[in-house]
């Protein structure tokens, strides 16, 4: 299958700063990249949808000010928690889509003090 | 209703044992099918998509699709400890995105 990495896989940071999180295609081109965040024992829950050279589509309740995703490259898509406070702690996990499925990142841990 | 729903479980058998997982679907116009398992801390791994009804094997896992019902299944032979993982179904529904069910975490004891 498909391979998908994410860097970092955990981050801690303080209050008040910006965490950037990537998301690689390794041996395939992502035209289309997803971002899902999933609290302890739930499921995932789409953030967005991120689409190579425009801007990223966000589900309904997320900030997108907040969520700042770029996708530059039809293998790297960033993810940006700006100004990231407590309640942000979460497991992000990205995707990228082929044309049957998606394919998912390992996840980056995301602890904020 | 929901798009998709699952029995969150937990379920709990014996290593060897064969384990059913199911799920239901609410749209017929629904095409893409998937399994994913994930391991605590872990991003969901595919185990298998399919697109028709009937049975897909892959090893010891078989994927089954019933569109006249709306139902899907998972099936593990021979069922291992390190199988133990939530086990997610998901369709691709319009626009691409994918909605997933609940999670069925499924633990097998040797």
């Amino acid at each position: 299958g498909a391979v998908v990495s994410q860097h970092p896989s955990r981050v801690i940071c303080k209050s008040g700063t910006s965490v950037k999180i990537e998301c690689r295609s390794l041996d395939f081109q992502a035209t289309t990249m997803f971002w899902y965040r999933q609290f302890p024992k739930q499921s995932l829950m789409l953030m967005a949808t991120s689409n190579e050279g425009s801007k990223a589509t966000y589900e309904q309740g997320v900030e997108k000010d907040k969520f700042l995703i770029n996708h530059a490259s039809l293998t790297l898509s960033t993810l940006t928690v700006t100004s990231a406070h407590p309640e942000d702690s979460s497991f992000y996990i990205c995707s990228g889509k082929t044309r049957e499925t998606q394919y998912f990142g390992p996840g980056t841990r995301l602890l904020v003090l | 209703q929901k798009e998709v729903e699952q029995d969150p479980g937990p379920l709990s058998v014996p290593e060897g044992a064969i384990v059913s997982l199911n799920c239901t679907y609410s749209n017929s116009a629904f095409q893409y099918f998937m399994w994913y398992r994930q391991y605590s801390r872990k991003g969901p791994e595919l185990l298998m998509y399919t697109y028709s009804s009937g049975n897909k094997e892959d090893g010891r896992f078989t994927a089954q699709v019933d569109k006249s019902s709306k139902y899907i299944s998972l099936f593990i032979r021979d069922s291992q400890p390190s199988d133990s993982a939530t086990y997610l179904c998901a369709i691709i529904i319009p626009g691409g995105k994918l909605t997933f069910g609940q999670g069925t975490i499924l633990t097998v004891h040797p």
